[in-house]
C-alpha cells in the first residue's frame, strides 16, 4: 500500500509568493492532519480534518494560511503571501483507527527567500 | 487536557549499550501512547504503540516500551544500541476518537550512538 503522499518534496520561493502544498492520505483513512516542524518550535499541529471537515484550525498561525480537503483523497495547505518565517518542513499525516495512530508523509521542505 | 514530557533533549550512548528514553504523560482519559522515530530528512515513523491490554509493548527494530499507569510513564528501551538507531524520537499521547484522534507530542529526544 502506498503511504501518505506529499508534493512537492522541496519548494523554494520568494517572499510574497503563493505556495500550495499537497497531500494524498492513505486510502480509507478518515482523519488528516497538517503539521509544521522547525528547529525553534518543534512539531506543531496546524489543522486537522475528520471526514473532509475541518475540526480544529487553532494551530494555523495567521490568515495567510488556509487548508482545504475537497474530497477524501486530497488536501492542500496554502500560504499566501509567503514570508521567510514560514520556512519549515510541513508534514501531512492520516489516521483511521480509534486509537489515533497517525501515519506521516515524507514532508515538504519549504524555503522562503 | 493531555501533555507529554520527554526528559532529556539529547541522549548519548555507546554502541551495544542500553538505550533508555524517558516519557511521562498527563491525560484526563485512559491514554493511547506512541513512540515515533524520525531519521534525518524523513517523516515520522511509528515505532510502537500502547492501546489496551499488555502493558509491555514491542515495536520495530528491537525497541519496546512499558506503560506504567501509576507512574504515568511510557519509557522506550532497547537492550543494545546500534549505529542505525541514531535519530530523533518522539513520544505522543492521544485520547482516541473522542478527542478527534489528535496526537500530543513531546519535544523529542535526539539519540546519538557512539562507536
Amino acid at each position: 500500500d502506498a503511504g501518505v503522499i506529499q508534493s512537492p518534496r522541496h519548494e523554494v520561493t520568494e517572499m510574497g509568493q503563493e505556495v500550495t502544498l499537497r497531500c494524498k492520505p492513505i486510502s480509507g483513512h478518515n482523519s488528516l492532519f497538517w503539521y509544521r516542524q522547525t528547529m525553534m518550535r518543534g512539531l506543531e499541529l496546524l489543522i486537522y480534518f475528520n471526514n473532509n471537515v475541518p475540526i480544529d484550525d487553532s494551530g494555523m498561525p495567521e490568515d495567510r494560511f488556509s487548508a482545504k480537503m475537497p474530497n477524501a483523497s486530497f488536501s492542500t495547505l496554502k500560504i499566501q503571501p509567503s514570508e521567510p518565517r514560514d520556512s519549515a518542513v510541513y508534514f501531512c499525516a492520516s489516521s483511521a483507527d480509534l486509537s489515533g495512530t497517525q501515519y506521516f508523509g515524507p514532508g515538504t521542505r519549504l524555503t522562503v527567500l | 487536557a493531555q501533555s507529554v514530557t520527554q526528559l532529556g533533549s539529547h541522549v548519548s550512548v555507546s554502541e551495544g549499550a542500553l538505550v533508555l528514553l524517558r516519557c511521562n504523560y498527563s491525560s484526563s482519559v485512559p491514554p493511547y501512547l506512541f513512540w515515533y522515530v524520525q531519521y534525518p530528512n524523513q517523516g515520522l515513523q511509528l515505532l510502537l504503540k500502547y492501546t489496551t491490554g499488555a502493558t509491555l509493548v514491542k515495536g520495530i527494530n528491537g525497541f519496546e516500551a512499558e506503560f506504567k499507569k501509576s507512574e504515568t510513564s511510557f519509557h522506550l528501551t532497547k537492550p543494545s544500541a546500534h549505529m542505525s538507531d541514531a535519530a530523533e524520537y518522539f513520544c505522543a499521547v492521544s485520547g482516541g476518537e473522542e478527542y478527534g484522534n489528535k496526537l500530543v507530542f513531546g519535544a523529542g529526544t535526539i539519540l546519538r550512538v557512539k562507536s
